[in-house]
């Protein structure tokens, strides 16, 4: 149980192009989001989180406008990285903390973005 | 705010030798303390978790953590190294409700056979 499903696991852009990253639960109904951003050898950084209806809530230093985050049912979010530029190239990793859960986020298998 | 230091960025291992990684954290309530593993290109897999009770915590794989208060500390553990567990390891720090996880730098394991 409790499993994460990340789409695409990989994606190549040109600079300028927007793409849509898909983050779902897929076997129980997930409340919060949660969005992260990793850079080669380095940690996770969390970019924001998503409740189910309602509007993202983003760390400091993180562009709402560049990357708009959409919770729009239990079993999916989604991560748009507008107007992409090579500095965006990063590995995204979602996870989701369902219905009963207070304490435990279950991790996506990450998403490759390289912009070009 | 919390936080999570993993001194060790990068440790080798001969396998079959035992295998101690370091965490601290930094956190004014009871933390929620993690331990994940990342293949490369992969996403977290989580190996332990502590929130309360017994501070000799047990996971998968044959990793063990424990729990020190007064050291502010959560060491993951294994007795015999596989090649297997050359892979990257995420310490992290959550608090109740978790809308604040935090991760640590990670330390990257090596394997020699």
């Amino acid at each position: 149980g409790a499993v994460v499903s990340q789409h695409p696991s990989w994606v190549i852009c040109k600079s300028g192009t927007s793409v849509k990253i898909e983050c779902r639960s897929l076997d129980f109904q997930a409340t919060t989001m949660f969005w992260y951003r990793q850079f080669p050898k380095q940690s996770l950084m969390l970019m924001a989180t998503s409740n189910e209806g309602s509007k993202a809530t983003y760390e400091q230093g993180v562009e709402k406008d560049k990357f708009l985050i959409n919770h729009a049912s239990l079993t999916l979010s989604t991560l748009t990285v507008t107007s992409a530029h090579p500095e965006d190239s990063s590995f995204y990793i979602c996870s989701a903390r369902g219905l009963q859960e207070t304490y435990e986020q279950y991790f996506g298998p990450g998403t490759r973005l390289t912009v070009t | 705010a919390q936080s999570v230091t993993q001194p060790d960025i990068h440790i080798t291992v001969s396998e079959g030798a035992s295998l101690e990684l370091r965490c601290n954290y930094s956190y004014g309530a009871t933390p929620y303390l993690f331990w994940y593993v990342q293949s490369p290109g992969q996403g977290l897999q989580l190996l332990l978790k502590y929130f309360s009770g017994d501070t000799l915590v047990q996971g998968i794989k044959g990793f063990e953590a424990e729990f020190k208060r007064s050291q502010s500390s959560f060491n993951l553990r294994k007795p015999s190294v596989h090649w297997s567990d050359a892979a990257e390891y995420f310490c992290a720090v959550g608090s109740y409700n978790n809308n604040d996880m935090r991760f640590g730098a990670g330390t990257r394991l090596t394997v020699k056979p």
